[in-house]
C-alpha cells in the first residue's frame, strides 16, 4: 500500500492558461475524491467517482472544471482558462467504501499569476 | 446540506494538559464522522472514526464519542504533547447518493507549548 499519490506537488501558471492534476489512489479503493482547500479553510468536496462513474459534482465546480477517471483507477482533474481565484491546494481521497474513512494525497498546489 | 461547527482557535495549551475541541453538526440521517489532523506541512491523515450511535472512536490517546441526541462529536485528549500541534478537522461523511462525501468545519489549530 503506497498511499495516495498526487502529481504535480506544485504548479504555477498564468491566467488563462489551462492545467491538468492526476491522482493515483489506493489500489484496491472504488472511492476517489477531489476537494479545494484554500488558506485557513476546510477541504471543500468538488466531486466523486465510483469506479469510472463520476456521481457528484460540486456546484463549486464551474463549468471551466473537469475531472475524468478512465478504467476506474487514476483521475484527472482539468481546469480550462485558470483565474487566480482558482489558486489553492487540490486534494485527492480514496476509501473503499464511505463510512470507513478516506485517505488522502499529499495535495497539488495551484498559483494562478 | 451538511454542515459542521468546529470550536473556534487557535487553541494554546502546555503539555500534559487536557484538550477537549468542540464539534457540532448537522446532516440528514445518521453519518459517520471523522477527525482528521493536518501536521505542518504534511497532508491529512485520518486520526479516528465512529459510524454510529455512541461508538467511541479513539487513537494515538485521542478519544471521541458519536453523541446523536446533541448531533456532537468532541475531540478529547487527556494529556497532549508537544507533537500533537496540528490543525484538526471534523467531518461528517454523507449518505445516501453522496455516501462518504466528508463535510469540513473550518479546522481548529492546536499549539502545545513545553
Amino acid at each position: 500500500d503506497t498511499g495516495v499519490s498526487q502529481d504535480p506537488r506544485h504548479k504555477i501558471t498564468k491566467r488563462g492558461q489551462n492545467v491538468t492534476f492526476r491522482c493515483d489512489p489506493i489500489s484496491e479503493h472504488n472511492r476517489l475524491y477531489w476537494y479545494r482547500q484554500t488558506l485557513g479553510q476546510g477541504p471543500e468536496f468538488l466531486t466523486y467517482f465510483q469506479n469510472e462513474a463520476q456521481l457528484e459534482k460540486s456546484r463549486l465546480l464551474s463549468d471551466r472544471f473537469s475531472a475524468e477517471r478512465p478504467k476506474g483507477s487514476f483521475s484527472t482533474l482539468e481546469i480550462q482558462r485558470t483565474e487566480q481565484g482558482d489558486s489553492a491546494m487540490y486534494l485527492c481521497a480514496s476509501s473503499s467504501d464511505g463510512i470507513r474513512g478516506q485517505y488522502f494525497g499529499p495535495g497539488t498546489r495551484l498559483t494562478v499569476t | 446540506g451538511d454542515s459542521v461547527t468546529q470550536m473556534e482557535g487557535p487553541v494554546t495549551l502546555s503539555e500534559e494538559a487536557f484538550l477537549t475541541i468542540n464539534c457540532t453538526y448537522t446532516a440528514t440521517g445518521y453519518p459517520s464522522l471523522f477527525w482528521y489532523v493536518q501536521y505542518p506541512g504534511e497532508g491529512l491523515q485520518l486520526l479516528l472514526k465512529a459510524t454510529k450511535a455512541d461508538d467511541k472512536g479513539s487513537n494515538k490517546g485521542f478519544e471521541a464519542t458519536y453523541r446523536k441526541e446533541t448531533t456532537s462529536f468532541h475531540l478529547e485528549k487527556g494529556s497532549v504533547q508537544v507533537s500533537d500541534s496540528a490543525v484538526y478537522f471534523c467531518a461528517p461523511a454523507a449518505g445516501g447518493t453522496s455516501y462518504g462525501k466528508l463535510t469540513f468545519g473550518q479546522g481548529t489549530i492546536l499549539t502545545v507549548h513545553p
